[in-house]
């Protein structure tokens, strides 16, 4: 079955480190986008690609940085300059065009200790 | 802007109630889509609308797209203990932001049973 995988689940960073998520999918979409969730302010678009090679920032791209080599994957790397990473990360995916909506990962919850 | 206010932003029912939610902006939507997030998972697409006054019904949810197309409301007929979750109204960005989505900030929804 197609879907959308997000790994690991559960990610512990010491601060000062750089951690990179990984985001994958079978479902052929060319769109992949990456939320930050924190409790009670939804979904925040951190960055998004339409194209493989290519990718722009979202409304809070500061300190998170992304590839996109691959047209299945997009991994998401937060990177010491992110002051408060503790936070729920979601990747999406969608065919583009019309707004259809997004197929989401089952997310990864970034702890910093 | 093209910010969704959702509202209630929590409501604790009793199973088997029926519960009713809404998402409003300032501007106008073209498409309007609920998504539903169980407790540490990606959102999940329920209902995707896409016609001002339409109303789609799946299983025991309901929507409806606003006659003005600045809202949209989400009914649940006889909750039940799985019903539990964060439901989130979604929208596309205009053109200028590439038909991205915008998140409403969620309706928590609590089921004693």
């Amino acid at each position: 079955d197609g879907g959308i995988t997000q790994s690991p689940k559960y990610l512990f960073r010491k601060e000062g480190q750089n951690v990179t998520l990984s985001c994958e999918q079978n479902l052929n979409h060319d769109a992949m986008y990456w939320y930050r969730q924190d409790p009670g302010q939804g979904l925040r678009l951190i960055y998004y690609s339409q194209i493989v090679n290519d990718f722009q920032k979202g409304d809070i791209a500061e300190g998170y940085s992304v590839s996109r080599e691959k047209k299945e994957s997009f991994p998401l790397t937060v990177t010491s300059a992110q002051k408060n990473p503790t936070a729920f990360y979601l990747c999406a995916s969608s065919k583009g065009g019309r707004a259809q909506g997004y197929t989401f990962g089952s997310g990864t919850r970034l702890t910093v200790v | 802007g093209q910010q969704l206010n959702q509202s209630p932003q929590s409501m604790f029912i009793q199973e088997g109630e029926d519960v009713s939610m809404n998402c409003t902006s300032s501007s106008i939507f073209n498409t309007w889509l609920w998504y539903k997030q169980d407790p540490g998972e990606g959102p999940v697409l329920l209902i995707a609308l896409y016609k001002a006054g339409e109303l789609t019904s799946n299983g025991r949810l309901t929507a409806q797209f606003g006659i003005t197309r600045k809202d949209s409301f989400l009914n649940i007929s006889a909750s039940i203990p799985s019903d539990v979750g964060i439901y989130f109204c979604a929208g596309p960005r205009s053109m200028e932001y590439g038909n991205k989505l915008v998140f409403g900030a969620g309706t928590i929804l609590r089921v004693k049973s």
